[in-house]
């Protein structure tokens, strides 16, 4: 079993909806938690990350994380045809428990149609 | 402040053939991950380097080497090919220390052995 497990998708949704994607990990030691953004032949590009449990909202997107149910989620409000995409989950233990190992998802390949 | 770059960003090798990749971070960064993207397994860490040091290791063949330099550029070496070492492998940069969880990506170098 992963780490980190994440639905690959695809994952369809029309223009201005809200994009609900998720992850769920086994581990614990866990601290930090990323979300990136992949485009087709780019690198992962970093979103937004969150230290331990609560939420993070930066302009259309939102982090949650829930330690307590080892699960964490990425919302997108009023979705755009550019928010199309591979994203990835990412963890890592800190600075303390692992330095800058981060553990991914395998990503969710999100489609944002007109 | 430029991204980080990779070179080449794609190459082909035989089977058996060594390679060598290069990673220049963001000025200012002295953390250098490796990891290497696939379809099946998605990104896993290689190793990191900081401070001309190697930090933390993944669970990869002794094939795999990388160092750093004193102006913090890096490079991996993958050493008897084989086929099953196509893949993207992306260079990721961060300040570190506490700031560890913010690595940023470069737009990887995507190898082929044939």
């Amino acid at each position: 079993q992963k780490e980190v497990e994440q639905d690959p998708g695809p994952l369809s949704v029309p223009e201005g909806a809200i994009v609900s994607l998720n992850c769920t990990y086994s581990n614990s030691a866990f601290q930090y938690f990323m979300w990136y953004r992949q485009y087709s032949r780019k690198g992962p590009e970093l979103l937004m990350y969150t230290y331990s449990s609560g939420n993070k909202e930066d302009g259309r997107f939102t982090a949650q994380v829930d330690k307590s149910s080892k699960y964490i989620s990425l919302f997108i409000r009023d979705s755009q045809p550019s928010d199309s995409a591979t994203y990835l989950c990412a963890m890592s233990r800190g600075v303390t428990g692992g330095g800058n190992k981060l553990t991914f998802g395998t990503g969710t390949q999100l489609k944002v149609e007109l | 402040k430029a991204g980080v770059t990779q070179t080449p960003r794609y190459l082909i090798k035989t089977r058996g053939q060594q390679v060598t990749l290069s990673c220049s971070p963001i000025s200012g960064h002295r953390s250098v991950s490796w990891y290497q993207q696939t379809p099946g397994q998605g990104l896993q860490f290689l190793f990191e380097y900081f401070s001309e040091t190697q930090r933390n290791k993944g669970n990869f063949p002794g094939r795999f080497s990388g160092r750093q330099f004193s102006n913090s550029r890096s490079e991996m070496n993958v050493s008897t090919l084989e086929l099953g070492d196509s893949a993207l492998y992306l260079c990721a940069s961060s300040v570190g220390g506490q700031a560890h969880h913010e690595q940023y990506f470069g737009p990887g170098t995507r190898l082929t052995v044939t």
